[in-house]
């Protein structure tokens, strides 16, 4: 069964704080996706990476980088987390070339900066 | 730019009823159209998509939605909902050809659905 896993389903940081969030998926998918869920917004995409070391900017990548050192990992660093970024974080994954383009999802990490 | 519109933010149906969650994108192509559900607590599951083909599409869980190209809208309907329908429906549009790992999807801000027994 297909699966996307995060590190963490709650966290609570403070302000300054170096943030990581863990994402792997166990699927051999080359796509991988962070979003930001916020209630009125839907989902807005942070950064996304089509293959391992390679990533591209999303539409709000800013406060954000990210990290993809193996295919089923896919890490969101926070550098100074700010309360701003208080949200729930989405992790997917997509296969290359798939005929159905389908993301899969985890669960979500809900982050609160104090 | 790419957009979509959900333009009901909260719907209440009692079980048994029939559902119908509106969506709107803006698209200057022929859109790739999904529509995601998330239940309390869970990530973002497909319930079904549209590419081309029949503008009547069905999907998971009793789900269809149907393509009116004419109106740029991507209804979500079922004709009888259950309690565990209760969630939240996102409906989203592929922006790019969607063939290259580059191609993004637009979510819209999504329509909570509540049930009542």
């Amino acid at each position: 069964d297909v699966k996307v896993t995060q590190s963490s389903r709650y966290l609570v940081k403070r302000t300054g704080e170096k943030v990581f969030l863990e994402c792997v998926q166990d699927m051999d998918h080359e796509n991988m996706f962070w979003y930001r869920q916020d209630p009125g917004l839907g989902l807005r995409l942070i950064y996304f990476s089509y293959d391992v070391k390679m990533k591209e900017k999303g539409d709000i990548p800013e406060g954000y980088s990210v990290s993809r050192e193996k295919k089923e990992r896919f890490s969101l660093i926070l550098e100074s987390a700010s309360t701003n970024q208080t949200s729930m974080y989405l992790c997917a994954s997509r296969r290359e070339w798939a005929l159905n383009y389908e993301q899969y999802f985890g669960p979500g990490t809900r982050l609160t900066v104090t | 730019a790419q957009s979509v519109t959900q333009p009901d933010i909260h719907i209440t149906v009692s079980e048994g009823a029939s559902l119908e969650l509106r969506c709107n994108y803006s698209y200057g192509a022929t859109p790739y159209l999904f529509w995601y559900v998330q239940s309390p607590g869970q990530g973002l599951q497909l319930l079904l998509k549209y590419f081309s083909g029949d503008t009547l599409v069905q999907g998971i869980k009793g789900f269809e939605a149907e393509f009116k190209r004419s109106q740029s809208s991507f209804n979500l309907r079922k004709p009888s909902v259950h309690w565990s329908d209760a969630a939240e429906y996102f409906c989203a549009v592929g922006a790019g050809a969607m063939k290259t790992s580059y191609d993004k999807v637009i979510f819209g801000p999504g329509t909570s659905l509540s049930v009542i027994p």
